[in-house]
């Protein structure tokens, strides 16, 4: 299985902080990876797909890198809407395992 | 508008059995690939179970497998979920999800969920 391990697990910034979180992958993925934002009590929403590309609706300071091995999550100016957690997920082969999740909390 | 909506969630005891239902609207569900991801209270995204448009092709994560059965009915627009054997550690939010296609191709990501239905299994 691949293991896809997120970092960091949690980051406190204020807004118009610019934010990265990165997921690496245990084997090569090519762009075989997704981003998802989750806030409390609610279900995942697609940022990103295929690792760079941006979800219709989902504001432009989003933005996602990286194939192979090594993914980047950027959000480029902190909103207050943004507070969530992030996951990634592979979907180069099953399962379509996800990272930890990185917490982006208020500073 | 795209709706997915499950139900069947609820309390079961250790060794039980539950069938989640996952109604979809508002696309052509049989054209679409979808899965099953559960989150634990307090934990993670775990994807559980994938089954192809069809329900020809299927799989499943090594934590259930051999205990839950995903399946399909494109007649009634519906995604299941047969879950027997449970175990405490079965205990989260399963949520249903639709993998992201443009024309009939998979671009990585889930792009609708639905709202999630919450199965606690516990004596």
């Amino acid at each position: 299985d691949i293991q896809m391990t997120q970092s960091p697990s949690s980051v406190s910034a204020s807004v118009g902080d610019r934010v990265t979180i990165t997921c690496r992958a245990s084997q090569g993925i090519s762009s075989w990876l997704a981003w998802y934002q989750q806030k409390p009590g609610k279900a995942p929403k697609l940022l990103i797909y295929a690792a760079s590309s941006l979800q219709s609706g989902v504001p432009s300071r989003f933005s996602g890198s990286g194939s192979g091995t090594d993914f980047t999550l950027t959000i480029s100016s902190l909103q207050p809407e943004d507070f969530a957690t992030y996951y990634c997920q592979q979907a180069n082969s099953f399962p379509r395992t996800f990272g930890g999740g990185t917490k982006v909390e208020i500073k | 508008e795209v709706q997915l909506v499950e139900s069947g969630g609820g309390l079961v005891q250790p060794g039980g059995s539950l069938r989640l239902s996952c109604a979809a609207s508002g696309f052509t569900f049989s054209s679409y690939e979808m899965n099953w991801v559960r989150q634990a209270p307090g934990k993670g995204l775990e994807w559980v179970s994938y089954i192809s448009s069809s329900g020809s092709t299927i799989y499943y994560a090594d934590s259930v497998k051999g205990r839950f059965t995903i399946s399909r009915d494109n007649a009634k627009n519906s995604l299941y979920l047969q879950m027997n054997s449970l175990r405490a550690e079965d205990t989260a939010v399963y949520y249903c999800a639709r993998d992201r296609m443009v024309r009939g191709v998979f671009e990585p990501g889930a792009d609708y969920w639905g709202q999630g239905t919450l199965v606690t299994v516990s004596s």
